[in-house]
């Protein structure tokens, strides 16, 4: 199985502050990776498709980046909305698997 | 709009079995390949498995293999998660999901992410 590793496990931030979350793979996946925010008890949410493509009706101050094994979620500007719980996924593999998640939260 | 909404989560006794179903609406339900995710208490996300769009195939993980089967009802927009052989560890939160697809060139192509979750439904596995 391919495994992904985020990091960090939790960042604390002050809203307006931008952050980067970082996903690494087991072994090259190219671009198969994707990212979902899960709030406190509410299901996931796509963020980003194939590591940099935007998806509709999320904000733009989410982007995505990375190719092979390194994978970077950033958000511009944090708000208040965006405190929760981060994860990459990978579609490399048919057995697919998600990373463990970045929990952000308020400083 | 799309919806997604599980039912059929509980408590059950070890090594018992539970069905859970999923009722879509808002979209055509046959072009979709469809999933199962889950998420332990407190824990992180898990692919469960994954039907095809017309059920002919479907994939599963290693420690459900045997004794999970994900079906659907193309007719009804239903799609099922039938759990045998309950343990402990299968104690979770259990996510309906859709995977999308894109048409290039005269050919579909199924994408193995997910673009749209379910609120979810519980299942307990105790004595």
């Amino acid at each position: 199985n391919i495994v992904l590793t985020q990091s960090p496990a939790t960042l604390s931030v002050t809203p307006g502050e931008s952050v980067s979350l970082s996903c690494r793979a087991s072994q090259s996946i190219s671009t198969s990776i994707h990212w979902y925010q899960q709030k406190s008890n509410e299901s996931p949410r796509l963020l980003i498709k194939y590591a940099s493509q935007s998806i509709s009706g999320i904000p733009s101050r989410f982007s995505g980046s990375g190719s092979g094994t390194d994978f970077t979620l950033s958000i511009n500007r944090v708000e208040s909305e965006d405190f929760s719980i981060y994860y990459c996924q990978q579609s490399y593999s048919s057995l697919l698997t998600f990373g463990s998640g970045t929990k952000l939260e308020i400083k | 709009e799309v919806q997604l909404v599980e039912s059929g989560g509980g408590l059950v006794q070890p090594g018992r079995s539970m069905k859970l179903s999923c009722a879509a609406s808002g979209f055509t339900f046959n072009n979709y390949d469809m999933a199962w995710v889950c998420q332990a208490p407190k824990k992180g996300l898990e692919w469960v498995a994954t039907i095809s769009y017309d059920g002919s195939s479907t994939y599963y993980r290693d420690s459900v293999k045997g004794r999970f089967t994900i079906s659907r009802d193309n007719a009804k927009s239903t799609l099922y998660l039938q759990m045998d052989s309950l343990r402990s560890e299968d104690t979770a939160t259990y996510y309906c999901a859709r995977q999308p697809f894109y048409y290039y060139d005269g050919t579909y192509y199924y994408d193995w992410y997910f673009d749209f979750w379910g609120p979810g439904t519980m299942v307990t596995v105790s004595s």
